[in-house]
């Protein structure tokens, strides 16, 4: 079964501090995608990035980068210079191919409520 | 705009009267999905449509939800007898491949 767990349940920072947010995944598939989601107080989902099960390569964009780790299951998330308008809740998702390889139904964690306070 | 589009935003209902939800998935998109989130949690799969076939369903999908997507364009979430426990914010994403979309919910609470 999948299971993807945020030990953070919120966190809170001062305004161009550095911030990680952390996500470990179970899965015993060998295919499957993890993603990153924001969701501001405005309640949308909002796609950060999609990672796949072969491709470990970190990523930045802009002030974002994510560090996957399949070795510790770990896909976490890294805020530099944090603003004020990064407050969210962000989810780390994870999927696989369900059956007929076209179900890519999400497992979300529980969340972590990220403040940056100016 | 050519988002996920969710109807209504906001539903509040008696306990025991009956509930519809539109959700109208990014155009170009096969796949369609219903969500529910309740405070606190992330959200939970319901069921899934590829094209108008609904393949999937959760166990949390009770005998008293039902979802079409009919022609396989816009679908709807229909919940009858509302209960208190189906408070929650509930959510349609659409996909062409991988990443899902999401729209901005229907927040239902039932009195």
């Amino acid at each position: 079964a999948q299971k993807v767990t945020q030990a953070q349940t919120e966190i809170s920072v001062v305004e161009k501090e550095d911030v990680t947010l952390d996500c470990v995944y179970e899965t015993r598939d060998t295919t499957y995608y993890l993603f990153w989601y924001k969701q501001p107080p405005s309640g949308e989902l909002v796609f950060l990035i999609r990672r796949n099960s072969f491709d470990e390569q970190n990523e930045i964009s802009g002030r974002y980068s994510w560090n996957f780790q399949k070795s510790t299951s770990s896909f976490n998330f890294t805020i530099t210079a944090s603003q004020v308008v990064d407050s969210a809740v962000y989810f780390c998702a994870l999927s696989e191919a369900g059956s007929g390889g076209s179900n890519y139904k999400l497992t979300f964690g529980k969340g972590t409520l990220l403040t940056v306070n100016p | 705009d050519t988002g996920v589009s969710q109807n209504p935003r906001h539903k509040i209902t008696k306990r025991g009267q009956n509930v519809t939800f539109r959700c109208d998935p990014i155009s170009e998109h096969n796949r369609l999905y219903w969500y529910r989130q309740t405070l606190g949690q992330g959200p939970e799969f319901l069921t899934y449509f590829q094209n108008e076939a609904q393949l999937e369903k959760s166990r949390l999908l009770s005998d008293r939800f039902s979802a079409e997507r009919p022609k396989g364009s816009f679908s709807t979430l229909e919940i009858q007898r509302t209960e208190q426990g189906d408070s929650a914010m509930y959510l349609c994403a659409s996909s062409l491949r991988t990443e899902a979309f999401f729209g901005q919910g229907t927040r239902l609470t039932v009195v």
